[in-house]
């Protein structure tokens, strides 16, 4: 059972255009949404998160926006740079439970930005 | 700093063997995870631990053991190797204190192949 689902799988976007990607999660518990990008060879390092009390987040190019009634967020680039070629993913958790940071990962979305 | 280290970084098993594969964070973090990731599935959250001498099974356990001996290492054993744990296998650890507590630093990865 996938709790988090990532979409699309691959994405092919033109330098500075607006990458997206988007986001659903089930579970209503879930209070804490970041978003990991990897390069190839590389572990995952957070981009960007959001808490459920905001409706957006933007950090530089990089922006979270948030629809807790639809239980869907989703991740916007501007300006896409040759240099956002990664994989990304999704993840949520649920902080009340506890310390331990459980997250649960999207499949994930290679990102191609063509020159 | 040298942030988060996995030993080794590739290892071809055959089914039936065992092997060990080890963690090692430097930034007194307490709280440490053991993700496998596959094609299509993202990161799966295979056990962590909330501090020195505790494990505890995350959403894919079987087949794995873990143990946390020493606060700065997390060790992840694969007793009898099987084709299904072909994967590349991340570490990770995160801090204890809000907000630092919610990023998790990864580390470069293993790439274990079971033939």
């Amino acid at each position: 059972q996938q709790q988090v689902k990532q979409s699309p799988q691959s994405l092919i976007v033109q330098k500075g255009g607006i990458s997206i990607i988007n986001c659903a999660y089930e579970n209503t518990a879930f209070d804490y949404f970041p978003w990991y990008q990897q390069f190839p060879g590389k572990g995952p390092a957070l981009l960007i998160a959001i808490r459920p009390d905001v409706s957006e987040k933007k950090e530089g190019r990089f922006t979270i926006s948030f629809n807790k009634s639809a239980k869907q967020f989703s991740l916007h680039i501007m300006d896409s740079q040759p240099g956002d070629s990664a994989t990304y993913f999704c993840a949520a958790s649920a902080l009340k439970y506890g310390g331990a940071q459980k997250l649960v990962f999207g499949q994930g979305t290679r990102l191609t930005i063509n020159p | 700093n040298a942030g988060v280290t996995q030993t080794p970084k590739f290892r071809v098993l055959k089914t039936g063997q065992s092997m060990t594969l080890l963690c090692a964070q430097d930034m007194n973090h307490e709280y440490m995870y053991w993700y496998r990731q596959d094609p299509g599935m993202g990161l799966r959250l295979i056990h962590y631990s909330v501090g020195e001498g505790t494990t505890a099974k995350g959403e894919v356990p079987d087949g794995y053991n873990v143990s946390r001996l020493k606060k700065q290492n997390f060790l992840l054993g694969l007793e009898s190797a099987a084709p299904s744990q072909t994967s590349v296998y991340f570490c990770a650890s995160s801090q204890t204190l809000f907000p630092a507590g919610y990023e998790q630093y990864f580390g470069p990865g293993t790439r274990l192949t079971v033939t």
